[in-house]
């Protein structure tokens, strides 16, 4: 079955701190993983892609690793902002004809000062 | 990219009446779709937006309840009919581009509360 699970569900920590997300997958054929950052009341954003034969990407102060031996991807977020909480979102691409997207339930982040 | 604009941003709507979610894409797609997302849960796929004919629906999810409407490859409308309390929850519309169609690109949400 084609699942994404993440954790943890939910996550506090202080302003300035490091934190990493993770992302489990048993998506089959895998195409990519994106990470989406989904603020309250908007849509999700994309922050990274990785594809099969990619293993760290940054983006500014998120920086997502992709192990597709284990299909395991991880989001760290460094230096923590107020402006950082949302739910972050893991998104596995499977490599069929409609290319169907795989959606994690997300982690809901909350930065505090 | 895609700037997909979505509206109404939110609605508090009474059980047995309809609402009509509307999205309009900045540039021409050829994929629009549907997502239901309820508390806590990951997005779920009502249904891909077909122009020019009719959309296809995902398991669980029936025209009836969810017409689409797809008039040209820059517009999406979905309407929730004979709400329930049960069908509080956001709607996102999405497209997606680049290469093999794998960059999604989401409407703001609507936040839809039945009553």
């Amino acid at each position: 079955k084609n699942q994404v699970e993440q954790s943890p569900q939910s996550l506090i920590i202080l302003e300035g701190k490091n934190c990493t997300l993770q992302c489990n997958y048993t998506v089959s054929p895998f195409s990519n993983l994106r990470w989406y950052k989904q603020d309250t009341g908007r849509g999700p954003v994309s922050l990274t892609i990785m594809t099969f034969s990619e293993n760290t990407k940054s983006n500014g102060r998120y920086t997502a690793t992709l192990d597709a031996d284990t299909k395991q991807s991880s989001l760290h977020i460094t230096a923590s902002q107020l402006s950082d909480s949302a739910s972050y979102i893991c998104v596995v691409t499977r490599n069929s004809g409609n290319t169907p997207l795989v959606f994690g339930k997300g982690t809901r982040l909350s930065v505090i000062a | 990219s895609a700037v997909i604009s979505q509206k109404p941003s939110r609605d508090i709507c009474q059980r047995g009446t309809s609402l009509t979610i509307q999205c309009q894409v900045d540039s021409q797609v050829t994929m629009m779709f549907w997502y239901r997302q309820q508390p806590g849960q990951s997005l779920t796929l009502i249904a891909t937006a077909n122009q020019g004919s009719e959309a296809t629906y995902e398991s669980g999810f029936v025209i009836d309840k969810f017409p689409i409407s797809r008039p040209n490859l820059t517009f999406s409308t979905l309407t929730v009919s004979n709400m329930s309390p049960e069908d509080s929850s956001i709607y996102l519309c999405s497209t997606r581009t680049g290469t093999m169609n794998t960059e999604a690109f989401f409407g703001q949400g609507t936040r839809l509360t039945v009553v």
